[in-house]
């Protein structure tokens, strides 16, 4: 059971036009969400979260919107940069309140930026 | 610089073969855990680590084992590899659950890829 989908495997933009990245949910007690960006042959890094208690996150070009009773979480990056291509994972902590670490990743969209 | 370091990076085995990924970080976190990388699942958790000699396995842990008899150390052994344990690996630290602080963020290191024949 995939608890967190992306269900878009790719997407190509042109340089300086908004990229949006989707995910979506199933599990109604996630209530913190991550966005992880990976470089080929490098590991994932954090990129940037909400909390529950907001719908929308903001950090310079990022901005993540949630949408709660649609369990839908969506990435906007503007504008993009050929340096913003890359796997990108939304992810949510293990439900319940704590998490000892454990995230739930989706499977993944690979961002292709274009000069 | 605060890291966690996997080694090796690459490897080609065989059936049967035991290996052992190694896995440190230096950011004195509570929290390690391994995950796999496999196209169209994402990363999937394999075991998880509290603290020293606490463990529990993730959502994969067939075929694997682990041990935490350091802070710092996280290996995660394949006795018996097979062919379907082919895939891109990754040790994670973190501080520790949302009770101490902790926002979700994970540490990741840099990945071993590995092929069984």
């Amino acid at each position: 059971d995939q608890q967190v989908k992306q269900n878009s495997p790719s997407l190509s933009v042109q340089e300086g036009r908004i990229s949006i990245l989707n995910c979506d949910y199933t599990n109604s007690m996630f209530d913190y969400f991550l966005w992880y960006k990976k470089y080929p042959a490098e590991g994932p890094t954090f990129l940037i979260s909400i909390s529950s208690i907001k719908d929308k996150n903001e950090d310079g070009r990022f901005t993540v919107f949630l949408n709660k009773s649609a369990k839908h979480l969506s990435l906007h990056i503007v504008p993009s940069q050929p340096g913003d291509s890359a796997v990108y994972f939304c992810a949510a902590p293990n439900a319940g309140g704590t998490s000892y670490g454990k995230l739930t990743f989706g499977q993944g969209t690979i961002l292709t930026v274009h000069p | 610089e605060a890291q966690v370091t996997q080694n090796p990076r690459y490897l080609i085995t065989v059936t049967g073969k035991k290996l052992t990924v190694t896995c440190s970080q230096n950011m004195n976190h509570e929290y390690m855990s391994w995950y796999r990388q496999d196209p169209g699942l994402g990363l999937r958790q394999i075991y998880y680590s509290m603290n020293v000699e606490v463990t529990d396995k993730g959502d994969v842990p067939e075929g694997y084992k682990v041990s935490r008899k350091e802070k710092r150390n996280f290996p995660l052994i394949l006795e018996s590899p097979s062919p379907n344990q082919t895939s891109l690996y990754f040790c994670a630290s973190s501080f520790g659950d949302f009770g101490t602080g902790y926002t979700g963020e994970l540490f990741f290191g840099e990945g071993s890829r590995l092929t069984v024949l």
